[in-house]
């Protein structure tokens, strides 16, 4: 079956530009995670969607960050007014109903604000 | 809240030799704890979990990992390394109570494997 896959997978744009990224999750899965992945941070959290529940914003750096879940399915993380140090991977993440507490990662989209 | 500590930022060895890549953690309360691996230009994909059980659980491919409470850790160990095992690893936690299911990741682990 189909992993999670991200679109595109690299993105370069200009400063005080608005950006889009999309996530198609694992069919089935009701969780999705975004997170960013800068060099030497590890993964920051974003947001977390669970099913029809409200998400989980609590990790969004800023207001210029916002996602959205359509149908329970495929989500777009958006940036608006990008600066330099919105520069990163950024990650995608389904998990499915159950007890595994698995996530299944997507390939990431690479981000960078000149 | 919970926060992971991988202590080596990178670890190098040479091929066939034993790894050892360290994880604390810390929580007041009980926690599942998994280590996922990035290989170069690839996702993040899970390598093995501690639920519940046994503390010492393993991978497909010769990793393994003791989960000790006493000490909070979760060091993952392989006796024998092979070239192909050069990627980003990471350890990450998450709360076994309290519903929230957004996993903590320690900053990441890279191991080189030298010829």
């Amino acid at each position: 079956g189909a992993g999670v896959s991200q679109s595109p997978s690299n993105k370069v744009t200009e400063k005080g530009k608005d950006v889009e990224l999309r996530c198609d999750p694992i069919s089935g899965h009701t969780a999705l995670y975004w997170y960013r992945q800068s060099l030497g941070q590890g993964l920051e959290f974003l947001i977390y969607f669970q099913g029809n529940s409200a998400p989980d914003k609590s990790g969004l750096p800023s207001d210029r960050f916002s996602a959205e879940r359509t149908g329970g399915s495929v989500s777009t993380l958006t940036i608006q007014r990008t600066q330099q140090e919105d520069s990163a991977v950024y990650l995608c993440a389904s998990s499915g109903a159950g007890r595994s507490y698995e996530q299944y990662f997507g390939p990431g989209t690479r981000l960078t604000v000149t | 809240a919970q926060s992971v500590t991988q202590l080596d930022s990178q670890v190098p060895v040479f091929e066939e030799a034993p790894v050892e890549l360290r994880c604390n953690y810390s929580s007041s309360v009980s926690v599942y704890l998994f280590w996922y691996v990035q290989y170069p230009n690839q996702g993040l994909q899970l390598l093995l979990k501690y639920l519940s059980g046994s503390t010492l659980v393993e991978s497909i491919n010769g990793f393994e990992a003791e989960f000790n409470k006493s000490q909070t850790s979760f060091h993952l160990r392989k006796p024998s390394v092979h070239i192909s095992d050069t990627a980003e690893y990471f350890c990450a936690v998450l709360l076994s109570t309290g519903g929230s299911y957004i996993p903590t990741f320690g900053r990441g682990t890279s191991l080189i494997v030298h010829p």
